[in-house]
Order: C-alpha cells, then sequence, then structure tokens
C-alpha cells in the first residue's frame, strides 16, 4: 500500500543531544513537508522540499534541518540549538502543484 | 494578527446535529482552501479541498468559501460519534511552490 512511513512513533532524548526523525513515502511525490504540531499552536511548517537536493526553510526552522537525498526520503534533525522541541512531528508529501497533502502518522518526540 | 483564525473549541454536540466550524483569513491572495480531519495521536487526512469561492458537497459535509468575507465554512449533517476529532482549516495562494497555512484546528465531541 502506498503511503507516508513516520518512525519511531515516540522518541525520548535528552536535552542537549541531536535527534534524527524519519520520514519515507513511496508514493511518487515530488514535494515533502515537515510540521511540528503543539497544544494550541496548530501546525506549523518547519521545512519543506519540491525536489531532491532542494529545500526551503518555513516559519520556524531554527534548531532543525533536513536532507532530500532521495525522493522517498525527507529525515528531519532537531538539534541541540532548538529551545524546546518536545512536541509531535508530521511528515507529509504531495505531488508538486497539488495542495491534498498525504500526512504520516507522526512521531511523538520528548525531550528531558 | 494571525494569517488564519479558527477557534479551537472544543464544541460538544449531541448525536445527529449539524455542525458549522469555521475559519477566517486576512491574506487576499488565498484561493484553495481545504479541510482536514485528525484522530487522536494520528496524522491529519484531507477531507474537502475547494477552489475559490463556492460551495462543495461530499455526503454528509459541505465546504463554503466566501471570499469577499475572507471567511470559510464546514458543515457536518447528522453528526456522528465517528465525526469526533480535531478539524483543521488550511489555504494556500498557489497550488505550487508555496506550503499550506493551517488554522490551530477545532476539537469536535459527538455525543451518542
Amino acid at each position: 500500500d502506498g503511503g507516508i512511513t513516520q518512525s519511531p512513533k515516540y522518541l525520548f532524548r535528552k536535552e542537549g543531544q541531536n535527534v534524527t526523525l524519519s520520514c519515507e513515502q513511496n508514493l511518487n511525490h515530488d514535494a515533502m513537508y515537515w510540521y511540528r504540531q503543539d497544544p494550541g499552536q496548530g501546525l506549523r511548517l518547519i521545512y519543506y522540499s519540491q525536489i531532491v537536493n532542494d529545500f526551503q526553510k518555513g516559519d520556524i526552522a531554527e534548531g532543525y534541518s533536513v536532507s532530500r537525498e532521495k525522493k522517498e526520503s525527507f529525515p528531519l534533525t532537531v538539534t541541540s540549538a532548538q529551545k524546546n522541541p518536545t512536541a509531535f512531528y508530521l511528515c507529509a508529501s504531495s505531488i508538486v502543484g497539488g495542495l491534498g497533502y498525504t500526512f504520516g502518522s507522526g512521531t511523538r518526540l520528548t525531550v528531558v | 494578527q494571525k494569517e488564519v483564525e479558527q477557534d479551537p473549541g472544543p464544541l460538544s454536540v449531541p448525536e445527529g446535529a449539524i455542525v458549522s466550524l469555521n475559519c477566517t483569513y486576512s491574506n487576499s491572495a488565498f484561493q484553495y482552501f481545504m479541510w482536514y480531519r485528525q484522530y487522536s495521536r494520528k496524522g491529519p487526512e484531507l477531507l474537502m479541498y475547494t477552489y475559490s469561492s463556492g460551495n462543495k458537497e461530499d455526503g454528509r459535509f459541505t465546504a463554503q468559501v466566501d471570499k469577499s468575507s475572507k471567511y470559510i465554512s464546514l458543515f457536518i449533517r447528522d453528526s456522528q460519534p465517528s465525526d469526533s476529532a480535531t478539524y483543521l482549516c488550511a489555504m494556500s495562494a498557489h497550488q505550487a511552490g508555496t506550503a499550506l497555512i493551517f488554522g490551530k484546528g477545532t476539537t469536535l465531541s459527538v455525543s451518542s
């Protein structure tokens, strides 16, 4: 079945450690996105990529980094520079020019 | 003023009620409008997609866009307990090249 897989579902890390969240899709979508969701904040865009080896910052990119070496994969690294990393992270994909995103099931990151 | 405003609720209704969910926006360039449904601890799923002004119906769901008032609505008829979820509005000015802007989401609870 086609879809987006985010792993792991739950992630715990100590403060000051970098952590990488995985996002893989087999929908043959060109565009991929990372959003952060906090209670009462809605979805806020971190990074997005329309094509391999290219990506753009979203509204809250500080403290995050991404790579897009393959069409299918768009991993997100939460660095120690991110001041408040505990959140629910959602990855999505779409065809370029398509706004009907397909979302993954999310990764809940807790930093202690 | 935020680009997209959405009352977070929570909204509680009895089974069978008609539900009205709304968003207002400030950017007059928005012309693509979507509604997503998100169940607890899951990724959002696309429910309705509308281009420009007008109405669109799909089963028990109707999406309305009033660009002159910068106001969009989602109506749910004959609401069911399975409709209990968070509903997110989303919009964009362009079909390609930009990511969606999301509202904060409205949490709906339908009691049987």
